[in-house]
């Protein structure tokens, strides 16, 4: 009954090579969003998706590419990977964009730890 | 500037009061945030505060507010070795868009 999801949670890949992760929530938001986090626990904003619409973009390389089937699943597919990937990403998810009752808490996944050799 | 400021360590010593600090940058954020993040895990909300108020109390923890400065302190009361993590401001910016930005981290430590 896990809230926020997200597979794999490691994930260790050649350079060059093209890798997916994914994330799913159970419960009932209609955002959710990736993140990244790099070796000194600095935490970005990747994308952020609102109903399957993209509404947040961050300047991210375009290797990176979101993909929402629905409003419970948010995938992240990278292309041609780097050195410089290697991060953990996080996937979160809210209530409304607003803010509402819920203040727009974000809720994070357990993070994919992506190593790029 | 965009940055949403913390120290990077606090050491404290178990069952002392605990305050980290964070100042944000933006005066009409709407909603500022505590997280928690454990080794090897996902941040988890502590708390959250609402621009219009100065404080906010949740058992052990305390958030202080001062919208003139632009400050945001978390006060975690009776210190246990449980609560080792790193600890995120974070502050949400605008209303119509879910854009959160969050601090380094302050990474608190507890001694014996």
């Amino acid at each position: 009954d896990t809230a926020v999801s997200q597979t794999p949670k490691y994930l260790v890949t050649q350079m060059g090579n093209d890798k997916s992760i994914k994330c799913e929530q159970n419960l009932g938001h209609d955002t959710m969003y990736w993140y990244k986090q790099d070796s000194k626990k600095f935490l970005k904003i990747m994308f952020s998706y609102n109903n399957k619409e993209l509404i947040i973009n961050e300047t991210v390389p375009n290797r990176f590419s979101p993909k929402s089937p629905d409003k419970a699943h948010l995938n992240l597919h990278i292309n041609s990977l780097e050195l410089g990937d290697s991060a953990v990403y996080f996937c979160a998810s809210s209530q409304d964009r607003g803010g509402g009752g819920t203040g727009g808490t974000q809720y994070f996944g357990p993070g994919t730890r992506l190593l790029v050799l | 500037g965009e940055d949403v400021e913390q120290s990077l360590f606090l050491s404290v010593r178990e069952g002392d009061s605990s305050v980290i600090n964070c100042t944000y940058t933006d005066s009409s954020s709407t909603y500022l945030y505590w997280y928690k993040q454990e080794p090897g895990a996902g941040l988890q909300l502590l708390t959250y505060i609402f621009s219009n108020m100065d404080m906010k109390q949740d058992q052990r923890l305390t958030v202080l507010l001062n919208k003139k400065d632009k400050h945001l302190s978390l006060r975690i009361a009776d210190t246990q070795t449980g609560d080792s993590a790193i600890y995120f401001c974070a502050e949400r910016r605008g209303s119509s868009a879910s854009k959160i930005i969050f601090g380094s981290g302050t990474r608190l430590s507890i001694r014996p």
